[in-house]
């Protein structure tokens, strides 16, 4: 019962131009969606988060777009950067928010290429 | 002066046996968590503390078992590992329960990876 999911493992783009990564969710009940950042040997790292009573929220080269009719939400990074390659988790909160769980997709690795 | 810290990085251990695995923060920070990535790379929590009390305990088998003696540490123990325990135990704290807003946005470890044999 995956409730968010990434159904692209991986994602490879050239430097300069856009990433767009996918995430799709199947219960209506999340109140926050989130998207993390991981390299290889390290934990998530928070980036940037949308509350779901908005559809687009903006920090620097990161844009994420939730479009909830569809239960879909999109991290766009332009322009992209090789420094951006790791693996992108999109995640959501429950709004009945039972002390902070939150729900994990798979992630999808980008790979930014110079 | 690592935000979230956890050892071993690595175990490799057989089956059977015992095994812990402790986490640190020096964010200052109430709450504390557990997360497995599992084979399909999938992040679920297992268990989240406040102050030092369980406010979340997913459907995990109870030979897991978190211990937390003050704000700054959660433990993990596991009993009578089995093969499918095998997978990367992520740590995390926030300032606050909640996940979402600034005020609760989680810090994760680097991870330990266990391998049962």
């Amino acid at each position: 019962d995956q409730q968010v999911k990434q159904n692209s493992p991986s994602l490879s783009v050239q430097e300069g131009r856009i990433s767009i990564l996918n995430c799709d969710y199947t219960n209506s009940m999340f109140d926050y969606f989130l998207w993390y950042k991981k390299y290889p040997a390290e934990g998530p790292t928070f980036l940037i988060s949308i509350s779901s009573i908005k559809d687009k929220n903006e920090d620097g080269r990161f844009t994420v777009f939730l479009n909830k009719s569809a239960k879909h939400l999109s991290l766009h990074i332009v322009p992209s950067q090789p420094g951006d390659s790791a693996v992108y988790f999109c995640a959501a909160r429950p709004f009945y928010n039972q002390g902070g769980k939150l729900i994990f997709g798979q992630g999808t690795e980008l790979s930014v290429k110079p | 002066d690592t935000a979230v810290s956890q050892t071993p990085k690595y175990l490799v251990t057989q089956m059977g046996n015992d095994k812990s695995i402790k986490c640190e923060q020096n964010l200052g920070h109430d709450t504390m968590y557990w997360y497995k990535q599992d084979s399909k790379k999938f992040l679920k929590i297992m268990f989240s503390y406040n102050n030092k009390e369980l406010i979340i305990n997913e459907t995990v088998p109870n030979r897991f078992s978190p211990k937390s003696p003050d704000k700054a540490h959660l433990n993990l123990h596991i009993n009578s590992l089995e093969l499918g325990d095998s997978a990367v135990y992520f740590c995390a704290s926030s300032p606050e329960a909640g996940g979402a807003t600034p005020e609760e946005t989680q810090y994760f470890g680097p991870g330990t990876r266990l391998l049962v044999l």
